[in-house]
């Protein structure tokens, strides 16, 4: 069974100070994501990745940074973290988002 | 743009009844979006449920079902006999047939009581 393993799974940060989310899969996907889940939102698409080396901005990349050093970690990260960026965060990998996308089991972050 | 709406945040069912959550979709630049449902376990991530990509079908996984109705631009999950297992966040979703991401629902909690 794929695998996407996200850490860490919680994370209390201070205003202003930077915030780095770490993404593993071992499935071998070129694609992976970002998302951020909000109560009353769906889960809202933050950067993705087509391959190491590559990052794109998805709906909402503002306050993020992304980065695919190889195929299989991307991290996403928050230089100067705001309140407004308390979340959860998902990382997804996939082939293709519409054939199946793999999801990591979340980190809650609470910027202070 | 394109959205998928879930009108329920939160749904509580007995143990046996039926369940229905509702879903609907505006895909505008996308002629024929594939439809999926994912569900998300306490303590766990999101995984795939269903999916249908073709207008008519249905999909079926663990007794849920899902029908893609263009007509109606609608894809509601539902179940005849719910279980307390059961009990999780269902997120309706589009893609279009050569996207690049999925679009989310705010998702669906369903809590089953016992």
């Amino acid at each position: 069974e794929a695998a996407v393993t996200q850490s860490p799974r919680n994370k209390v940060a201070v205003t202003g100070g930077k915030v780095t989310l770490s993404c593993n899969q071992t499935n071998n996907h070129n694609n992976m994501y970002w998302y951020r889940q909000d109560t009353g939102h769906g889960l809202r698409l933050i950067h993705y990745s087509y391959g190491a080396g590559s990052t794109e901005k998805g709906d909402i990349p503002d306050g993020y940074k992304a980065s695919r050093p190889s195929q299989e970690n991307f991290s996403l990260i928050l230089e100067l973290a705001t309140p407004s960026q308390t979340s959860v965060y998902f990382c997804a990998s996939g082939d293709r988002p519409n054939e199946r996308l793999f999801f990591g089991h979340g980190t809650k972050l609470s910027v202070l | 743009g394109d959205s998928v709406t879930q009108t329920e945040g939160q749904v509580t069912v007995s143990e046996s009844k039926s369940l229905i959550i509702n879903c609907t979709y505006s895909a505008t630049s996308i002629g024929y979006p594939n439809l999926f449902w994912y569900v998300r376990y306490p303590g766990e991530g999101l995984q795939l449920l269903l999916k249908v990509i073709t207008a008519g079908q249905k999909g079926s996984s663990r007794g849920f079902e899902a029908t893609y109705n263009k007509e109606a631009t609608s894809f509601h999950l539902q179940k005849a006999s719910v279980q307390e297992s059961d009990s999780a966040v269902y997120y309706c979703a589009l893609s279009g047939s050569s996207g690049n991401k999925l679009i989310f629902g705010i998702g669906t909690l369903l809590s089953v009581k016992p």
